[in-house]
């Protein structure tokens, strides 16, 4: 099965910074990634899918890209309601993996 | 609107069943894949399968090949998953969330927690 491996596992960033999280696919997945976001105590909100494409609703700041193996999701201003740990997901085909998980926090 | 309302919490002994249901209302329940993910306290998220409402079909994690069924029930809009020969390790909370096709999964349930426990 094809691994998610995302980086780094947590960070650490002030207010106003660029914030750039990593995943990486052991295999090529086309453009079949989404981001997801978790705040404590809730269920994951999709941010982002095919890659790039915003989800309806999710703040300008945040933004995707990548394709085959290498993506990246990057808050442009972190902001303090963006706190929660952020999960990429392969979904070219089964398994629909996940990356084990990015938690952002507030310096 | 658009939501997904999961069954409350469980309680389960070793080696039990559980069974997690998932009700659909605001869209079409046939149009899209239910998932099933959970997530152990303080871990990621896993995803366990699909049941494609429309045929029935699903498709199994590895790693609950053999233990769980997915199904559903058109008449009420609700999809379920059962889970059996439970281990403590099974302790989780279990999300449905609803998939279209190059998609990703664009509404969650609320979660259940099941605990597994002698």
């Amino acid at each position: 099965d094809i691994q998610m491996t995302q980086s780094p596992s947590s960070l650490s960033a002030s207010v106003g910074d660029r914030v750039t999280i990593t995943c990486r696919a052991s295999q090529g997945i086309s453009n079949y990634l989404a981001w997801y976001q978790q705040k404590p105590g809730k269920a994951p909100k999709l941010l982002i899918h095919v890659a790039s494409t915003l989800q309806s609703g999710v703040p300008s700041r945040f933004s995707g890209s990548g394709s085959g193996t290498y993506f990246t999701l990057t808050i442009s201003s972190l902001q303090p309601e963006d706190v929660a740990t952020y999960y990429c997901q392969r979904y070219d085909r089964t398994p629909l993996t996940f990356g084990g998980g990015t938690k952002v926090q507030i310096k | 609107q658009v939501q997904l309302v999961q069954s409350g919490a469980e309680v389960k002994k070793p080696g039990a069943s559980v069974k997690v249901s998932c009700e659909a209302s605001g869209y079409t329940f046939t149009s899209y894949d239910i998932n099933w993910v959970r997530q152990a306290t303080g871990q990621g998220l896993e995803w366990m399968g699909y049941m494609k409402p429309h045929n029935g079909e699903t498709g199994y994690a590895q790693n609950f090949q053999g233990r769980v069924t997915m199904t559903r029930d058109i008449s009420t809009n609700t999809a379920y998953m059962y889970l059996s020969s439970l281990r403590s390790d099974d302790t989780a909370i279990y999300y449905c969330a609803r998939k279209q096709f190059g998609e990703g999964m664009d509404v969650w349930g609320q979660g259940t927690t099941v605990t597994i426990s002698s």
